[in-house]
């Protein structure tokens, strides 16, 4: 497909369970991004890779929060030990090397109960 | 802090008329700015930009208007239209650096 691609769309777990959130940027776009939104609020910034690298973190809330994009296309946001208060929607974007523009996917509804 | 402010949480416009939604910001060295637009369950779909070192960027209906020395930012609408109902996030960059966004601003446009 021509977009940014997420899966799974919707994610039920369980407080203390460990959850996998794919992203599947636009072919050749190098830059990722990850956010999170939360209801009435704008997206969050979590992190952000230039090619295979995690070229900023800062916005990772704690340590239970990763992400990794091994072969610089295909990325995966991974937390452990969830809680409640993880419950949000997960956002990825990418972006060209000649755009200055995001372009996201339709994200994935994480639900912790 | 809040880098980029959205002070109107929601806006009511008839249609036809013209919508305008505001954004602030605090950082001067952001260089470039954005205009999503989201509907439910979906992801936010790019709208229109406009780099800092132009005033204004027009595309159709949609026009930015960016005042630097006041930090401050307009996406106008015209004529608005009900498939503009939507929530409207505003979002800046720096170069190099990640995307700052604002809460939000939802506006629906009444037939």
């Amino acid at each position: 497909g021509a977009g940014v691609s997420q899966t799974p769309s919707n994610k039920v777990t369980e407080k203390g369970k460990y959850v996998e959130l794919r992203c599947d940027p636009i072919s050749g776009h190098t830059a990722l991004y990850w956010y999170r939104q939360s209801l009435g609020q704008g997206p969050e910034f979590l992190i952000y890779f230039q090619g295979t690298g995690a070229a900023d973190d800062s916005g990772l809330p704690n340590d239970r929060f990763f992400a990794v994009r091994p072969e610089g296309s295909v990325s995966t946001l991974k937390i452990q030990r969830t809680e409640r208060g993880d419950s949000a929607v997960y956002l990825c974007a990418s972006r060209g090397q000649t755009t200055d523009t995001q372009y996201f996917g339709p994200g994935t509804r994480l639900t912790v109960l | 802090d809040q880098q980029v402010k959205q002070n109107s949480p929601s806006l009511s416009v008839q249609e036809g008329r013209i919508s305008i939604l505001n954004c602030d910001y605090t950082n001067s060295m952001f260089d470039y700015f954005l205009w999503y637009k989201k509907y439910p369950a979906e992801g936010p779909t790019f709208l229109i930009s406009i780099s800092s070192i132009k005033d204004k960027n027009e595309d159709g209906r949609f026009t930015v208007f960016l005042n630097k020395s006041a930090k401050h930012l307009s996406l106008h609408i015209v004529p608005s239209q009900p498939g503009d109902s939507a929530v409207y996030f505003c979002a800046a960059y720096n170069y190099g650096q990640n995307f700052v966004f604002g809460p939000g601003t939802r506006l629906s446009v009444l037939p």
